[in-house]
């Protein structure tokens, strides 16, 4: 049963930090989202890639956050400095557009606190 | 630009009734794609259904299926014969444009609740 991974899947640090997440898609999906989810803001595209390029990368606040796909296996999201504000579940999710569908298939999440 | 509208922040159904999310939508791109998504309180999301705006017939999953109306760019979820586990948030999402990237969009989701 293929499946997005997530590690870690909950993260707590101190203002200030580096923090790294990290997603494994499923393999053959050629792209990869990364989404922020807030009670405030609900759903957030951050980025997403196509063939491990960025496509689109507005949604992420460019001073301090950073993804990349270093290879077809793994995404990561980093942030540094992380900031209280940044305290919300990211997602990862991966998709193969295939006859016009483009579903995607997404991981556990990851719960990020900030302190 | 985009834009979801999910209306409805909390839905109460009875076990076993039928019941109807509600979601707008806004584009002026003439192919997109409408879906569905489940978060349980678990926390994942669990693709539900989807429908091309060049279908021509609503989609259908098991007991989902979409009320697609694509002059009034609505796009509402139908459950049938609601069950306990159907309680959940639920997300319409929308896809502009069908070629390069497949950005996506979600709406803030509505809260359903089956009552025994």
């Amino acid at each position: 049963d293929a499946r997005v991974t997530q590690t870690p899947r909950h993260k707590v640090t101190e203002m200030g930090q580096e923090v790294t997440m990290r997603c494994q898609p499923i393999l053959g999906h050629n792209t990869v989202f990364w989404y922020r989810q807030t009670m405030m803001q609900g759903l957030e595209l951050l980025a997403y890639f196509r063939n491990r390029a960025p496509l689109d990368d507005s949604g992420m606040p460019k001073d301090r956050f950073s993804a990349e796909m270093p290879d077809a296996t793994l995404a990561t999201l980093k942030i540094q400095p992380s900031e209280p504000r940044d305290s919300a579940v990211y997602f990862c999710a991966s998709g193969l557009p295939l006859a016009g569908v483009y579903e995607q298939y997404f991981g556990p999440g990851t719960r990020l606190t900030v302190t | 630009a985009q834009k979801i509208t999910q209306t409805q922040p909390g839905m109460f159904v009875q076990e076993k009734e039928a019941v109807t999310l509600d979601c707008t939508y806004d584009t002026s791109d003439p192919s997109y794609g409408l879906f569905w998504y489940k978060q349980p309180s678990s926390g994942e999301m669990i693709f539900l259904i989807y429908q091309g705006s060049y279908d021509q017939q609503n989609a259908t999953e098991g007991r989902y299926s979409l009320n697609f109306q694509k002059a009034r760019k609505s796009a509402n979820l139908v459950i049938s014969a609601s069950q306990l586990g159907d309680s959940a948030m639920y997300f319409c999402a929308m896809r502009e444009g069908n070629t390069g990237g497949f950005k996506t969009i979600f709406g803030a989701g509505t809260r359903l609740f089956v009552k025994a």
